[in-house]
């Protein structure tokens, strides 16, 4: 069964809105997860690393004011877009390694529509 | 700069038929060498990890080959079936020790099998 959860799976807002996105892990602690981006027939694009306890990693090009990354608890991290954009329209991803493993298990996505 | 690259972008293939897709990456220091399965419109999900010793792993249908030196990868799909249709990843991890490791993914092959 699945070992990371997303919520929610679909989203459409409107422009100018924020929304936000829950990253789960079911059955382990994950001090560490990370968000990524994916547009139509593109892999996946890395934008932060969540780290419970302390503030998210952004790459390069990613906009820490647009992208709240917020690592709650050991078990769960949100990415909030705030003032969303049609552009900001994409499939969201996390994921979260599992210690003492090299699995790092993917959650099924949320797409986000911005009209 | 840390590079995967796959091979063929896109294949179509009878059911039934075997296939390989192939992965040639650049990444360093190498830690292990992941294949992932991507439904459209879903996350990821982990078919086979290797690390720098190993170089063959099966997993039912599919199974991965290694070449450390040539910095190669194969996953070969035996038998296909129509479930099979999907974009298969490769994804390398460098080691980062002290931090939990970042994937470097390559652009996919989009697989479909007919009929």
């Amino acid at each position: 069964g699945a070992v990371v959860s997303q919520h929610p799976s679909r989203v459409i807002c409107k422009s100018g809105t924020s929304v936000k996105i829950e990253c789960r892990s079911l059955d382990f602690q994950a001090t560490t997860m990370f968000w990524y981006r994916q547009f139509p027939k593109q892999s996946l694009m890395l934008m932060a690393t969540s780290n419970e306890g302390s503030k998210a990693t952004y790459e390069q090009g990613v906009e820490k004011d647009k992208f709240l990354i917020n690592h709650a608890s050991l078990t769960l991290s949100t990415l909030t877009v705030t003032s969303a954009h049609p552009e900001d329209s994409s499939f969201y991803i996390c994921s979260a390694p599992r210690q003492g493993s090299y699995e790092q298990y993917f959650g099924p996505g949320t797409r986000l529509t911005v009209t | 700069k840390n590079q995967v690259e796959q091979s063929p972008q896109s294949l179509i293939i009878l059911e039934g038929k075997n296939c390989t897709l192939q992965c040639n990456y650049t990444v360093s220091p190498f830690s292990n060498l992941r294949w992932y399965k991507q439904d459209t419109g879903r996350g990821p999900v982990s078919l086979t990890i290797m690390t720098f010793s190993e170089n063959t792993k099966s997993n039912g249908r599919y199974t991965a080959t290694l070449d450390a030196d040539t910095k190669q990868s194969s996953l070969h799909i035996t038998a296909s079936q129509l479930s099979d249709s999907a974009s298969y990843i490769c994804v390398v991890s460098a080691r980062t020790p002290g931090t939990a490791s970042k994937l470097t993914f390559g652009t996919g092959t989009r697989l479909q099998v007919t009929l």
